[in-house]
């Protein structure tokens, strides 16, 4: 079946550093995919998105690239900062099902002063 | 405008007792979610809906679980009896067509604790 697999955490960098989550999929189709960001004792908000090959989505600073050759959707951000500190979830939406997302484990981030 | 609403915020009871959980989804969405999270096993969909009719609820955990959808602006995710493994934080979500590739929409969260 469709499953997402991201990079383990925590991920700790300083403030400015540049980021990197990776984030790799197995989906039939083309799939539709997402990043959301959970911050402390909220719930999950949409970060970004792409729906089909070679999309960017780009939302903050941060930057996504679909990429159905490696089949990968890393998120990126070239300076982070104390206040993206969060858990990143990756995401996909079957291209034949009606709305039903597949998240990934999660990555928590956090971003030193 | 008002984002998905979860109610109560906060649940503490005892082991054997029904808990019922809310959520009110944004005006126009047709489509809910009913999610768990806790630390062994992240995020898992537990049931969704379309237009008030449930899809899929393989994920579902057992028969102690029940949800409902009596009209377009309302969901009650239930647990009889209630027992300690089932705490966990749970969210609602809400979603349109026409929204844009199906983005879901998360409420606060309802963090469940079972004694």
């Amino acid at each position: 079946g469709d499953s997402v697999t991201q990079m383990e955490g925590p991920v700790t960098l300083s403030e400015e550093a540049f980021l990197t989550i990776n984030c790799t999929y197995t989906a039939t189709g083309y799939p539709s995919l997402f990043w959301y960001v959970q911050y402390p004792g909220e719930g999950l908000q949409l970060l970004l998105k792409a729906t089909k090959a070679d999309d960017k989505g780009s939302n903050k600073g941060f930057e996504a690239t679909y990429r159905k050759e490696t089949t990968s959707f890393h998120l990126e951000k070239g300076s982070v900062q104390v206040s993206d500190s969060a858990v990143y979830f990756c995401a996909l939406r079957s291209s034949s099902n009606t709305g039903k997302l597949i998240f990934g484990q999660g990555t928590t981030l956090q971003v030193k002063p | 405008d008002a984002g998905v609403i979860q109610s109560p915020r906060h649940e503490v009871t005892e082991m054997g007792q029904e808990v019922t959980l809310r959520c009110k989804p944004i005006s126009g969405h047709n489509s809910l979610f009913w999610y768990r999270q806790t630390m062994m096993r992240g995020l898992e969909l537990l049931i969704y809906f379309n237009n008030n009719v449930p899809i899929d609820d393989s994920g579902m955990p057992e028969d102690r679980f029940s949800a409902k959808m009596p009209n377009a602006s309302f969901s009650t995710l239930k647990i009889q009896p209630s027992e300690p493994r089932d705490s966990a934080v749970y969210f609602c979500a809400s979603s349109s067509r026409t929204s844009g590739a199906d983005t879901q929409y998360f409420g606060p969260g309802t963090r469940l604790t079972v004694l």
